[in-house]
């Protein structure tokens, strides 16, 4: 079946350390990527998203890149801050499927000053 | 224009009653699909539905749960005779259309005593 797995957290960095929140996919066929958010006590928020192999997905500083060698599609930042600490989800979604979602269980970033 | 709304943020049942979890689409969609979150899990999809109809109800348990979408009006996920195993926060995501990006309203956290 299709699956999404993510590295364990929660990680804690240091204000302006780089950010890598690893994500790899099992899926029968050619899957879109998305990375969520999640702030305290809100819904998540969409963060980026890549439809296909090698696309690369951005905003607010955030990068993920879809690698189908390895189907995996880390996510990255090159200097957090504090206003990035939330729960972070990699999900993916497969053509003809009615647009389901399947979610990693989520990485909780803490970032401190 | 409004986010997706969902209301009660917070529900206490006690066993065996009945919880009621409303959605309100953003304006415009008429797609809208319930995922439920366990606690330290990621998020399951449950159920798409339409303006009146149910399209893929696959991730739903056989019984005690329904929903709808009626022409007016909120979606409406149902959960009868609730159990301590249906504490979880149960997100509604909509969207304008198939294969469009979901946009997550902030949850219902239901806690069965």
């Amino acid at each position: 079946g299709n699956s999404v797995t993510q590295m364990e957290g929660p990680v804690t960095l240091s204000e302006e350390a780089f950010l890598t929140i690893n994500c790899t996919y099992t899926a029968t066929g050619y899957p879109s990527l998305f990375w969520y958010v999640q702030y305290p006590g809100e819904g998540l928020q969409l963060l980026l998203k890549a439809t296909k192999a090698d696309d690369k997905g951005s905003n607010k500083g955030f990068e993920a890149t879809y690698r189908k060698e390895t189907t995996s599609f880390h996510l990255e930042k090159g200097s957090v801050q504090v206003s990035d600490s939330a729960v972070y989800f990699c999900a993916l979604t497969l053509p003809g499927t009615a647009s389901k979602l399947t979610f990693g269980t989520g990485t909780r970033l803490q970032v401190t000053l | 224009n409004a986010g997706v709304m969902q209301n009660p943020r917070h529900l206490v049942r006690r066993r065996g009653q009945e919880a009621r979890l409303r959605c309100s689409p953003m304006k415009g969609h008429s797609h809208v699909y319930w995922y439920r979150q366990l606690p330290e899990e990621g998020l399951k999809f449950m159920v798409y539905l339409q303006k009146e109809n149910i399209i893929d109800e696959s991730g739903m348990p056989k019984e005690r749960f329904s929903a709808e979408f009626p022409k007016e009006g909120p979606s409406i996920l149902r959960i009868q005779q609730v159990v301590r195993g249906d504490s979880a926060a149960y997100f509604c995501a909509s969207s304008p259309g198939l294969e469009e990006t979901q946009y997550f309203g902030p949850g219902t956290r239901l806690l069965v005593l």
